[in-house]
Parts: C-alpha cells; sequence; structure tokens
C-alpha cells in the first residue's frame, strides 16, 4: 500500500519569511500525482499545488512551490514572502496514475508569527 | 455551481444510534469518496465510488456502509453509532480526465458520539 508520511507535525514562520513543509511518499509506481492541499480553521479543504510524475520540472503556484525529488521519493512544499492568511494545517497527498484512492499525510500545522 | 455539498454539519449521537450522512456533487464528476479526519491520523478513506452503481472499500470502511444514489449522490451510513465513529466526514469527488484528478471537497460534517 502507498504511504505518505509527513514528519513535522508543527512548523512557524515569520511573516514574509520562507518555510519549507516536508513529504515523502512509498510506491513502486512510476507514474502518478501528488498534491498539496490546504487546511484553514474553515475546515474547507483547498487544493494549493499539483505535480505529475512525468514531469521533471517543478510546479509553481505564485508564492507556492515544489522540490519533486522522484528519485528520493521527496515532494515538498516551499512557500514564500509568508502571509498571515497561510495559517493552516497542510496535507501533502499521492494519487496513482491508475486507480481511484488518493493517500494522505497526517498533515503539518503551521503558524504565522506576526 | 455549489461544488460539493454535505449535510449535516453538525451531529451529535448516541451510542447505537443510525444516521445517513448526504453529499452531492454539481460537477458531473464519476469518483466520489468519504473519509474520516482525526486528530495526528491525516484524512483517511472510508469507501470510494469509482463511477456511478460501484462502490469499494478504503482503508477504514468498518462500521459504515455507503450508496451511490446516482452520478451525483453519494451517502455515508452509520448503522449503530460508536465513540469510536466521533470524527469530522469529508465527501469528495474528482474527475479523471480534467483537473490532473484533482480532488473537490466539501466543507465536512462534524459528528460526536456519546
Amino acid at each position: 500500500a502507498q504511504t505518505v508520511t509527513q514528519s513535522q507535525p508543527e512548523m512557524s514562520v515569520q511573516e514574509a519569511e520562507t518555510v519549507t513543509l516536508s513529504c515523502t511518499y512509498d510506491t513502486s509506481e512510476s507514474d502518478y500525482y501528488l498534491f498539496w492541499y490546504k487546511q484553514p480553521p474553515s475546515r474547507q479543504m483547498i487544493l494549493v499545488i499539483r505535480q505529475e510524475a512525468y514531469k521533471q520540472q517543478n510546479a509553481t503556484e505564485n508564492r507556492f512551490s515544489v522540490n519533486f525529488q522522484k528519485a528520493a521519493k521527496s515532494f515538498s512544499l516551499k512557500i514564500s514572502d509568508s502571509q498571515l492568511g497561510d495559517a493552516a494545517m497542510y496535507f501533502c497527498a499521492y494519487r496513482r496514475n491508475t486507480g481511484n484512492q488518493f493517500y494522505f499525510g497526517t498533515g503539518t500545522s503551521l503558524t504565522v508569527i506576526p | 455551481n455549489a461544488g460539493v455539498t454535505q449535510t449535516p454539519k453538525f451531529q451529535v449521537l448516541k451510542t447505537g444510534q443510525s444516521m445517513t450522512l448526504q453529499c452531492a456533487q454539481d460537477m458531473n464528476h464519476n469518483s466520489m469518496y468519504w473519509y474520516r479526519q482525526d486528530p495526528g491520523m491525516g484524512l483517511r478513506l472510508i469507501y470510494y465510488s469509482a463511477s456511478e452503481g460501484t462502490t469499494d472499500k478504503g482503508e477504514v470502511p468498518n462500521g459504515y456502509n455507503v450508496s451511490r444514489l446516482n452520478k451525483r449522490e453519494f451517502s455515508l451510513r452509520l448503522e449503530s453509532a460508536a465513540p469510536s465513529q466521533t470524527s469530522v466526514y469529508f465527501c469528495a469527488s474528482s474527475e479523471g480526465t480534467l483537473n490532473l484528478y484533482e480532488q473537490y471537497f466539501g466543507p465536512g460534517t462534524r459528528l460526536t458520539v456519546t
């Protein structure tokens, strides 16, 4: 079974600074998709960024970017110029190309310090 | 366009009572999912439906049943609630041909079993 590991239960960052959240996964597949979701206190799950495993280029969405290391099975999220609204729980998720199941990590709670 | 809707938002049950959580999506997605979220555990898949008329067990199906009523609706039933089922429940949907299999989540249902 696929597993997704987020080894940092909690992280904090000063406003306007940069923070990196870690995620590793275990799979024998070569083609799959990776996602970062944000869950603010409202509980609503919001997609932050996604990456296709066959693409070598790291995905970027405004202040959010990933460092995708396929051989190391690592998928970290970098948040630049952190804002108070970035404070949330962040979940890493994996989906293989065939099949319908998503696998989520246990989450990292991010605090942004003014 | 409401996306994914869930009812109710909050529910308190006594041990042994039954209830059904309702979920509907208006995005014409084929796949629908039920997750539970517990502190420190991330999101765990209870059941999913890859298409209308099919359902499959996820990681934690015991104590639950599901019905894919039609393409729009996917309900989760607790036949005899137990305190261990106290959790936040999320419904999600995804479409395999668009948006790289991104999952869209409902707002969640907070269930307490006393």
